[in-house]
């Protein structure tokens, strides 16, 4: 079935750091991509998103890119900010219908913590 | 309103009662999904509702009873539950070819 490996956490860097947190997937088809963000006692927000292979999310700073030889995609980010400190979730998604049912597949989570 | 809201935020609740937790959207769409979320884990998909019936059960136990009364709300019924059952509950809507998953901030459910 279709998996998300994530890099194993927490990662601490200081503020101003390089971020690369790496998210590699197994899955038929052609999924779409995803970075979700949770911060402490909160849902989860869409950080950025990819849909097919070559395309470059971005937002807020953080990159990732759909690389399909490599099943790969790495978040990152040139210079954290103490702001940035939450848990990082990959996932992908695969439509089960074409009533837009779909089943998200999380990676464990990554929890990064920024010091100032 | 890009926001998907839940409530209540917090419920305590013992073995033997009945609670129900709600979920509310406004962005007119049409798939509907419930997750369950323990500590330090990813979001486990637990029911998703396309045009207001059910099309995913992921094998859920029956003490977990989705409801879907109309396009905007969707409600998880809770009766018998266990304390391994305390978990945050996140609903989300949206989905589909072009649009992600939007997220509420969840319910946090403890069972005693």
């Amino acid at each position: 079935g279709d998996s998300v490996t994530q890099m194993e956490g927490p990662v601490t860097l200081s503020e101003e750091a390089f971020l690369t947190i790496n998210c590699t997937y197994t899955a038929t088809g052609y999924p779409s991509l995803f970075w979700y963000v949770q911060y402490p006692g909160e849902g989860l927000q869409l950080l950025l998103k990819a849909t097919k292979a070559d395309d470059k999310g971005s937002n807020k700073g953080f990159e990732a890119t759909y690389r399909k030889e490599t099943t790969s995609f790495h978040l990152e980010k040139g210079s954290v900010q103490v702001s940035d400190s939450a848990v990082y979730f990959c996932a992908l998604r695969k439509l089960i219908s074409n009533f837009g049912n779909e089943k998200l597949t999380f990676g464990t989570g990554t929890r990064l913590t920024i010091i100032p | 309103d890009t926001e998907v809201t839940q409530t209540p935020k917090h419920l305590v609740m013992g073995m033997t009662n009945k609670k129900s937790l709600k979920c509310e959207q406004h962005m007119g769409h049409r798939a509907m999904y419930w997750y369950k979320q323990k500590a330090k884990k990813p979001p486990e998909l637990m029911f998703v509702y396309s045009y207001e019936k059910l099309s995913i059960n992921e094998s859920v136990p029956s003490r977990f009873s989705p409801e879907c009364p109309n396009s905007s709300l969707l409600n998880l019924h809770l009766h018998a539950l266990q304390p391994e059952d305390s978990a945050l509950y996140l609903c989300a809507s949206g989905g589909g070819s072009y649009n992600e998953q939007f997220f509420g901030p969840g319910t946090r459910l403890t069972v005693l």
